[in-house]
């Protein structure tokens, strides 16, 4: 089957650590992109790949970083310069082509304790 | 910048009843998408509409684009209780930036018997 799987589904960090969350997908897309929700909120862009080794940030990239080593993979570090990370992050990944629409990952729901 | 605003952001409906939600974009956009999210869960793709006057239709939802308006709908004909979630707009702008996605909002939708 193919999709997008993230990794864990919930986590739970104390304050001071980095913590990483996983993102694979095996649609043989180009571009991955990480975006955060708030509770009641809409999506915000944190980190996108376009192609391997490269990435942009999205509006709220402080306090996170990434990296994109592999088409399939795109993993999420959140480290302790994010002052509020408790949120719902989702992977999303598109073909870079056409319509471009986004696919998205189940989430991880990360808490800081 | 590009900013999407959806209204109503919460919408209360009798089964049977029709409604329409609005996207409106700010800046020059050839795609927008339509996406539902059930509680606690990822997005769902439901319309990606790439040009002035598309309409697509899948079951009692009905999406449309005016690109000259900025403005896309999305309609609901007959209302049912499982349409109950929350439904979101992205636009993509035109350019080099176009995986750069902005989200609406939301729209959370709560269809009663």
């Amino acid at each position: 089957d193919g999709g997008i799987t993230q990794s864990p589904k919930y986590l739970f960090r104390k304050e001071g650590q980095n913590v990483t969350l996983s993102c694979e997908q095996n649609l043989n897309h180009d571009a991955m992109y990480w975006y955060r929700q708030d509770p009641g909120q809409g999506l915000r862009l944190i980190y996108y790949s376009q192609i391997v080794n490269d990435f942009q940030k999205g509006d709220i990239a402080e306090g996170y970083s990434v990296s994109r080593e592999k088409k399939e993979s795109f993993p999420l570090t959140v480290t302790s310069a994010q002052k509020n990370p408790t949120a719902f992050y989702l992977c999303a990944s598109s073909n870079n082509r056409g319509s471009n629409e986004q696919f998205f990952g189940p989430g991880t729901r990360l808490t800081v304790l | 910048e590009l900013k999407v605003e959806q209204n109503p952001l919460f919408l209360s409906m009798q089964e049977g009843k029709n409604y329409t939600i609005y996207c409106n974009y700010s800046t020059t956009s050839d795609r927008l998408y339509w996406y539902r999210q059930d509680p606690g869960k990822s997005l769902e793709s439901l319309f990606v509409l790439l040009s002035n006057g598309a309409v697509k239709q899948e079951g009692r939802l009905m999406a449309s684009l005016d690109t000259k308006a900025r403005l896309s709908t999305l309609h609901i004909t007959a209302a049912v209780h499982d349409l109950s979630a929350t439904y979101f707009c992205a636009v993509a702008p035109i350019g080099l930036n176009n995986n750069d996605m902005r989200f609406g909002a939301g729209t959370r939708l709560t269809v009663k018997p």
